[in-house]
């Protein structure tokens, strides 16, 4: 496998399901990211990881719950969703920034997982 | 705070035009920035970059020059084919108007290409 893979790359869940959305990235980085990705709407933030430790949580709703075991794997935990939240879910990873290097690094996205809430 | 703003779409265009799409934004300090590429069904994949003023992307075909004098960051190419159509997406490092990251890249609203034979 090389880059960022996701799974699975399409998911239909009921409002009172609990699934898991996983990513693992090939390229040696150390910061993965959770993005959402609705139509007509722009691309959306919800969490960042640098060396495993969450950085940023955009005002996610608590029904989402990502997880960072190491730097290679990233996991969004999803429970009691609404059908809303049906969008295409997008993993991303990157270089960490450090104390010298405080602009951003290009990011490499996955596939995505095409979730849909019913 | 930062911001990208990109043209409208859909741009339709036939084989073999030359495709322009713009890029404007605004920033503090020295961002560097970003053109994206998103096939449908798949996720963003990185077309090119700039890191510093003056500096020129380029990627199977497509170029971009980071214009600081003019805040702009515009994509062409001159003969697209049908296998070009896609979104297209801006981007530059620093955080969006709703995230203090250092991580976050802001993305534009993304502009949709169709190549048509």
């Amino acid at each position: 496998e090389t880059g960022v893979t996701q799974t699975p790359r399409h998911l239909v869940m009921g409002m009172t399901n609990k699934k898991s959305l996983k990513c693992e990235q090939h390229l040696g980085h150390n910061a993965m990211y959770w993005y959402k990705q609705s139509a007509k709407k722009p691309l959306e933030l919800m969490f960042v990881y640098s060396l495993e430790e969450r950085v940023e949580n955009n005002s996610v709703p608590s029904r989402f719950s990502p997880e960072c075991p190491n730097s290679s794997h990233l996991f969004l935990h999803l429970h009691t969703l609404q059908p809303e939240d049906s969008a295409l879910y997008l993993c991303a990873s990157s270089q960490a920034l450090t104390r010298q290097i405080t602009r951003a690094y290009e990011q490499y996205f996955g596939p995505g997982t095409r979730l849909t809430v019913t | 705070g930062n911001s990208v703003t990109q043209m409208e779409g859909p741009v339709t265009l036939s084989e073999e035009a030359f495709l322009t799409i713009n890029c404007t934004y605004t920033a503090t300090g020295y961002p560097s920035l970003f053109w994206y590429v998103q096939y449908p069904g798949e996720g963003l994949q990185l077309l090119l970059k700039a890191t510093k003023a003056d500096d020129k992307g380029s990627n199977k075909g497509f170029e971009a020059t980071y214009r600081k004098e003019t805040t702009s960051f515009h994509l062409e190419k001159g003969s697209v084919q049908v296998s070009d159509s896609a979104v297209y997406f801006c981007a530059l490092s620093g955080p969006p108007s709703n995230s203090n990251s250092g991580y976050a890249l802001n993305f534009g609203k993304g502009t949709s290409l169709l190549v048509t034979p």
